[in-house]
């Protein structure tokens, strides 16, 4: 089982929508959880953190359900400009050392 | 607003030639990562640095791996003797580790073996 999974998509959702991505992680060590965003050839941004309580920027909300191990981000009133892939990163501390675990990411494109 | 910086952009190289990435992580920042992305596939961890030491290191981080960090700035990540499958984005990230845990990436160094 993949330690980080997610729904490869595409979505293809028109401008203005909601969209949602999912993703679930195996190891129950993990610590922290992001998303990234990366666009083509190009290096993965951070997006935002993801906290249990859920958090918010702009038009994104990001979810933590420890319980379930699964994390969710939100992309509400969709731009052209959001059309990248999104990837699942948790943080799995080992010997007091973190690395990042990446997810295969979620492609979105977003249409006029 | 800092940002990781690596250099070359691009590399092309011929199989069995040794290669030199360079990184310059963000100033203050105390931890240091190499990750490596094949095309089409997912970002996969190479090796972790901290106090000028590996702290951890994949099983794709063989021998023929090595990093270093030469001066106050610089990160390194030398491949010895580069085979076909090495072919990759190389992207370098720095953590400040100030009781925070993002990671920041740099634009990457497109390794082309031929």
């Amino acid at each position: 089982r993949k330690e980080v999974e997610q729904d490869p998509g595409p979505f293809n959702v028109p401008e203005g929508a909601t969209v949602a991505f999912n993703c679930t992680y195996s190891n129950s060590a993990s610590q922290s959880f992001f998303w990234y965003r990366q666009d083509c050839r190009k290096e993965p941004k951070l997006l935002m953190s993801v906290y249990s309580s859920g958090n918010e920027d702009g038009r994104f909300t990001a979810q933590l359900n420890r319980a379930s191990q699964y994390i969710s981000l939100l992309i509400r009133d969709s731009k052209l400009s959001d059309s990248a892939t999104y990837l699942c990163v948790v943080n799995r501390m080992n010997t007091g050392f973190q690395k990042l675990v990446f997810g295969t990411g979620t492609r979105l494109l977003v249409s006029p | 607003e800092p940002e990781v910086t690596q250099t070359p952009s691009h590399q092309v190289t011929q199989m069995g030639q040794e290669v030199i990435l360079r990184c310059v992580p963000i100033s203050n920042h105390l931890y240091f990562y190499w990750y490596r992305q094949i095309l089409g596939q997912k970002v996969e961890f190479l090796v972790s640095f901290y106090n000028n030491e590996i702290s951890e290191k994949s099983e794709i981080f063989d021998d023929q791996f090595s990093v270093e960090r030469p001066d106050g700035s610089n990160f390194t990540l030398k491949i010895r003797s580069t085979k076909l499958e090495d072919s990759a984005m190389y992207f370098c990230a720095s953590r400040s580790g100030r009781g925070d845990y993002e990671q920041y990436f740099g634009p990457g160094t497109r390794l082309t073996v031929t």
